[in-house]
């Protein structure tokens, strides 16, 4: 139980293109989807936390107009980056829990690697 | 604000032998602790978590951590690693009782195992 499934898995893309990466929880209902960044041999970075209905909250230093999310359902949400440039490059991945507070685990995607040519 | 520190950056084991990966933590209170492992270019997978009650938890895969109140601590062990063990290891802490379930990671641990 407690499957993140999160498409694409990998994209190439040109400059200035926007890229939209789909998180969906495929068992259960996610209350809240957390997005990261994780660059190569480092930990993850929150970027932002999402609940359904609700805008996304973003951590400090991440611009919320570059990387737009939506948490349009219970089992979906999705992150658009636009305009992505080459410093875009990079590892995310998003994940998944069922209720509020500390005791529902994240349940993670298996990510998804941006390329920006 | 919280933090984890995970001090070794890498670790090296032989296949059959026997590991443990540290963890130290700093909050204000006993928070929710986890462990998860990553593989390359894979998602995290949830090996344990620790809430309340026995300090040793079990969890998949064969491992296992136990949390030191007076430590600070919530180190993983495994009797006897496997070759398929060898991956990123990641200790998080959320907080107790809310914060939407914002985890806070530590640097992560690499795990090679040699045959």
């Amino acid at each position: 139980g407690a499957v993140v499934s999160q498409h694409p898995s990998w994209v190439i893309c040109k400059s200035g293109t926007s890229v939209k990466i789909e998180c969906r929880s495929l068992d259960f209902q996610a209350t809240t989807m957390f997005w990261y960044r994780q660059f190569p041999k480092q930990s993850l970075m929150l970027m932002a936390t999402s609940n359904e209905g609700s805008k996304a909250t973003y951590e400090q230093g991440v611009e919320k107009d570059k990387f737009l999310i939506n948490h349009a359902s219970l089992t979906l949400s999705t992150l658009t980056v636009t305009s992505a440039h080459p410093e875009d490059s990079s590892f995310y991945i998003c994940s998944a829990s069922g209720v509020q507070g500390g005791a529902e685990p994240q349940h993670f995607g298996d990510g998804t690697r941006l390329s920006i040519l | 604000a919280q933090s984890v520190t995970q001090p070794d950056i890498h670790i090296t084991v032989s296949e059959g032998a026997s590991l443990e990966l540290r963890c130290n933590y700093s909050y204000g209170a006993t928070p929710y602790l986890f462990w998860y492992v990553q593989s390359p270019g894979q998602g995290l997978q949830l090996l344990l978590k620790y809430f309340s009650g026995d300090t040793l938890v079990q969890g998949i895969k064969g491992f296992e951590a136990e949390f030191k109140r007076s430590q600070s601590s919530f180190n993983l062990r495994k009797p006897s690693v496997h070759w398929s063990d060898a991956a990123e290891y990641f200790c998080a802490v959320a907080p107790f009782g809310g914060g939407g379930n914002k985890l806070t990671f530590g640097t992560g641990t690499q795990l090679k195992v040699e045959l």
